[in-house]
């Protein structure tokens, strides 16, 4: 079965420094989303891109936030100047179509910023 | 915020049934209820969706009430590997429409 895959499972980073966080999303997949889960909280929605761009933003998405889909196959987020309360587990997650609704979660990346 | 209630906590036997109820008294008409499942800290997991008539899969069964304000997924024979917490969301069916997260239900499943 297709899958959204991460990379990598765990980063470490100094507060202050960039970090890209990648994904591939399943193929044939035209949705792609970010979501964070800071340690013992919710999962929070950060921002969905469709057709090469950004098609909602939440509150936490802001300027030091950007999100690229490269080439092809790979969906990044990069955070600009990393600070402590980055540190989460960053989820992407991919949905086929517009009448295809299932979200398909990767398994994340954990962030740590010291 | 989420725009659904679910209780914090349930346990389980293995072997048997977990009903998870979920209150969206609130719930527009072209609102469709799905529920998602986390184990541990991996990314969510979907498990089933619906919009008024009961849906069942592989995984679980879902009951939506006739007047849409409450639903409940059942997960028929429970197992050691059901542990987890399980969110239930509201949303319309759009395309690049967010998954609002509650806090959910963390199911104990036990021996």
């Amino acid at each position: 079965e297709p899958e959204v895959t991460q990379t990598p499972s765990h980063q470490v980073t100094q507060m202050g420094q960039e970090v890209i966080l990648r994904c591939v999303p399943i193929s044939n997949h035209l949705y792609f989303y970010w979501y964070r889960q800071i340690l013992g909280q919710k999962v929070e929605f950060l921002v969905s891109f469709y057709n090469n761009e950004i098609s909602e933003k939440s509150e936490i998405f802001d300027d030091q936030f950007s999100v690229e889909r490269p080439d092809g196959s790979n969906f990044t987020l990069k955070i600009r100047s990393t600070k402590l309360e980055d540190s989460a587990m960053y989820f992407c997650a991919s949905r086929q179509g517009e009448f295809t609704d299932t979200q398909y979660f990767g398994p994340g990346t954990r962030l740590t910023v010291l | 915020d989420a725009k659904t209630t679910q209780p914090p906590s349930m346990d389980c036997a293995e072997g048997r049934a977990a009903n998870l109820p979920c209150n969206h008294s609130t719930i527009s008409g072209n609102e469709y209820v799905y529920w998602y499942r986390q184990i541990h800290s991996q990314g969510p997991q979907y498990i089933i969706h619906g919009l008024k008539n009961n849906e069942t899969n592989e995984m679980a069964s879902l009951i939506i009430t006739e007047d849409r304000k409450s639903s409940t997924l059942i997960l028929p024979h429970a197992t050691l590997r059901d542990t987890a917490v399980y969110y239930c969301i509201v949303r319309p069916n759009q395309a690049g429409t967010a998954l609002i997260f509650g806090k959910g239900t963390t199911l104990s499943v036990s021996s």
